[in-house]
């Protein structure tokens, strides 16, 4: 079946912009997760979605940055007035995980922000 | 703060070697761990994942991985490695902790080249 998507798969904003990039997760999956990696490094979270409820948000870096997933299934990450540091690869992940019951994620390709 | 440390930044074998890749991480309760694997282009894969019981887990393409809980250690490996292994491998922990589903922690990853 399809796998995680996520648009635009590159992005380049200059300074001071805001952008949006959204994820689509797999079909029935109930948790969803954004992580941020920067170049060289290891994914890092930024926040999770239980359905439509936002339950943690402990990783996002500043309140530029604002995540929803209004009907539970399509989330969106936006990062408003852009700076260079925010350069990265954003990465969406979903899974089945309810609760305690753990499964594993599923990852999309990305979206490789480029702040000028 | 939970960690997962990746001793190996870049690793360069021949083919038919063998393989082992080391990660380590920092948390004294359950976990679940996991490796991904990204190949040049793509995007992150599940490679294998312990959650419980026996502690060597097999995954896919011939890799393998031991949980030693005495060691906090989840090591990759791989008898005879080709070329078509040459990707970046990432180790990741998910801790349980106050009844939440937990994100993944993630290594700063591992980047094998496998020489034809």
């Amino acid at each position: 079946g399809a796998g995680v998507s996520q648009s635009p798969r590159y992005k380049v904003a200059k300074r001071g912009q805001d952008v949006a990039l959204r994820c689509d997760p797999i079909s029935g999956h109930v948790s969803l997760f954004w992580y941020q990696q920067a170049l060289g490094q290891g994914p890092e979270f930024l926040t999770y979605f239980q359905n439509e409820a936002q339950l943690d948000k402990s990783g996002l870096p500043s309140d530029r940055f604002f995540a929803e997933r209004p009907e539970g299934s399509v989330s969106t990450l936006k990062i408003q007035r852009t700076q260079q540091e925010d350069s990265a690869v954003y990465l969406c992940a979903s899974s089945l995980a309810l609760w305690e019951r753990v499964y594993e994620q599923y990852f999309g390709p990305g979206t490789r922000l480029t702040v000028t | 703060a939970q960690s997962v440390s990746q001793h190996n930044h870049h690793v360069i074998l021949s083919e038919a070697a063998s393989l082992e890749l080391g990660c380590n991480y920092s948390y004294g309760g359950t976990v679940n761990l996991f490796w991904y694997v990204q190949y040049p282009g793509q995007h992150l894969q599940l490679l294998l994942k312990y959650f419980s019981g026996d502690p060597l887990v097999k995954g896919i393409k011939g890799f393998e991985a031991e949980f030693i809980k005495s060691k906090f250690s989840f090591n990759l490996r791989k008898p005879s490695v080709q070329w078509s292994d040459t990707a970046e491998y990432f180790c990741a922990v998910n801790a349980h902790y106050g009844g939440s589903q937990g994100n993944l922690i993630f290594g700063k990853g591992t980047k094998l080249s496998v020489k034809p």
